[in-house]
């Protein structure tokens, strides 16, 4: 079956990394996505992985896909109070197809 | 480019009401869909369109409809709206032919009596 779990709730402090954990249980997901939803906006698409790839990095976002345990990370290095929003990971089974969403992380900043 | 826009913001409908929640776009995107949004889970697809004159259901099709009549415009239609589909909507289109990369709008806050 599909199915996309994450943690509602994580608070971190300006300045220190936060990390946001997804499991899903489709071995047959072939794109993984972070979305970043911010107060009383549409989901903004901030990176994806192919699953044939361990790790990719943009800028201060590190994405971390363990296939075998069926577990994304999406880390912020240096967060700051505007990266304060909700984060979602989602999943497809190939390139193009419709995406699976997990419940989404509610990522708190405090200075 | 205004990107994804929808209308209304917020509304309100009671019981056995129908309504039309308006979404476009000015990216000449092929792919576009409606989501809802419920507390404690993610989106849920309610239908898509592939290109104008198509359209198919999603994973939450049940008491709306849709239509693509042209490129740019893709509403969504409650029939008769029930407290069930209280809910946040959101349209969505892909610079892709499919669901990679989507663009949100967004969203309309809708509240059934």
């Amino acid at each position: 079956g599909e199915d996309v779990e994450q943690s509602l709730f994580l608070s971190v402090r300006e300045g220190d990394s936060s990390v946001i954990n997804c499991t899903y249980t489709d071995s047959s997901s072939t794109y993984l996505y972070w979305y970043k939803q911010e107060p009383g906006a549409g989901l903004q698409l901030l990176t994806y992985i192919f699953s044939n790839m361990d790790m990719k990095q943009d800028q201060r976002l590190t994405v971390l896909l363990n296939k075998k345990d069926k577990h994304l990370s999406l880390r912020i290095a240096d967060t700051q109070t505007g990266d304060s929003a909700i984060y979602f990971c989602a999943e497809s089974k190939r390139q193009g197809g419709k995406l699976i969403f997990g419940q989404g992380t509610e990522l708190s900043v405090k200075p | 480019n205004a990107g994804v826009t929808q209308t209304p913001k917020f509304q309100v409908l009671k019981t056995g009401q129908s309504m039309t929640l308006q979404c476009a776009q000015d990216m000449n995107h092929e792919y576009m869909s409606w989501y809802r949004q419920d507390p404690g889970m993610g989106l849920r697809l309610i239908h898509y369109s592939v290109g104008a004159g198509i359209t198919d259901q999603g994973e939450v099709p049940n008491g709306y409809n849709v239509s693509r009549s042209t490129t740019e415009d893709f509403p969504l239609r409650l029939l008769s709206a029930a407290p069930s589909q209280t809910s946040v909507y959101f349209c969505a289109s892909s610079e892709t032919s499919s669901f990679h990369e989507q663009y949100f709008g967004p969203g309309t806050r809708l509240t059934v009596t």
